[in-house]
């Protein structure tokens, strides 16, 4: 079965000070992975996906096979990256069938000022 | 506002009692998913829609809810004889399928319906 864990509920940082949500998988095969944030009072929206392997608003992932993890990285937290982190993941597209996420139960990310 | 769109935003209902929502995707989304998420929860996935077909229930889904998208537009969701249990955020999200492999599973979720069962 697949499954996403996200050990910490909360996670709270100084402005400045570098982060990093955990995220580790479970999945038989090859699965693609993302990185949801949910701003207060917004809607959740994709931060990033592993294959574009791309930076964010400052925040890069990279994903481990070998550790089945894909953590997520800001060298400087600031007070605007204040929201709720979900990793989820699909599995590799090849065409046709659904595509749903599996998600973790989120981390809440706190800077303090 | 081109963004998905779900209605109501909440819901209040007594036990026993039916309620639908509603889901619009972004317009030529042909991939329409619904999720539901309890408190401290992620989203858990509920059911998937390829254009007007509904191609995948997960087992979160009883015989109690029903799911639709006629026209392979908007989407409703219903619930019926609603129990405490039911009480969640909804969550409706879409995307488009297309050849391009970075952009091809991006979903777009909507602002969900929040259904509290008394």
């Amino acid at each position: 079965a697949q499954r996403v864990t996200q050990p910490e509920k909360l996670l709270s940082v100084f402005k400045g000070a570098p982060v990093e949500l955990k995220c580790n998988y479970s999945y038989s095969g090859s699965p693609e992975l993302f990185w949801y944030v949910q701003y207060s009072r917004q809607r959740l929206q994709l931060l990033l996906r592993h294959i574009s392997r791309e930076s964010i608003k400052g925040f890069t992932a990279d994903l481990n096979k070998g550790e089945t993890s894909f953590h997520l990285k800001k060298p400087f937290a600031q007070e605007e990256d204040s929201a709720m982190y979900y990793c989820a993941l699909t599995r590799s597209y090849s065409g046709a069938g659904s595509y749903q996420l599996t998600f973790g139960k989120g981390t809440k990310l706190s800077v303090i000022p | 506002d081109t963004g998905v769109s779900q209605d109501p935003r909440h819901k209040i209902t007594k036990r026993g009692q039916n309620v639908t929502f509603r889901c619009d995707p972004i317009s030529e989304h042909n991939r329409l998913y619904w999720y539901r998420q309890t408190l401290g929860q992620g989203p858990e996935f509920l059911t998937y829609f390829q254009n007007e077909a509904q191609l995948e229930k997960s087992r979160l889904l009883s015989d109690r809810f029903s799911a639709e998208r006629p026209k392979g537009s908007f989407s409703t969701l219903e619930i019926q004889r609603t129990e405490q249990g039911d009480s969640a955020m909804y969550l409706c999200a879409s995307s488009l399928e297309f050849s391009g492999v970075l952009l091809y599973n991006e979903q777009f979720f909507g602002p969900g319906t929040r259904l509290t069962v008394l």
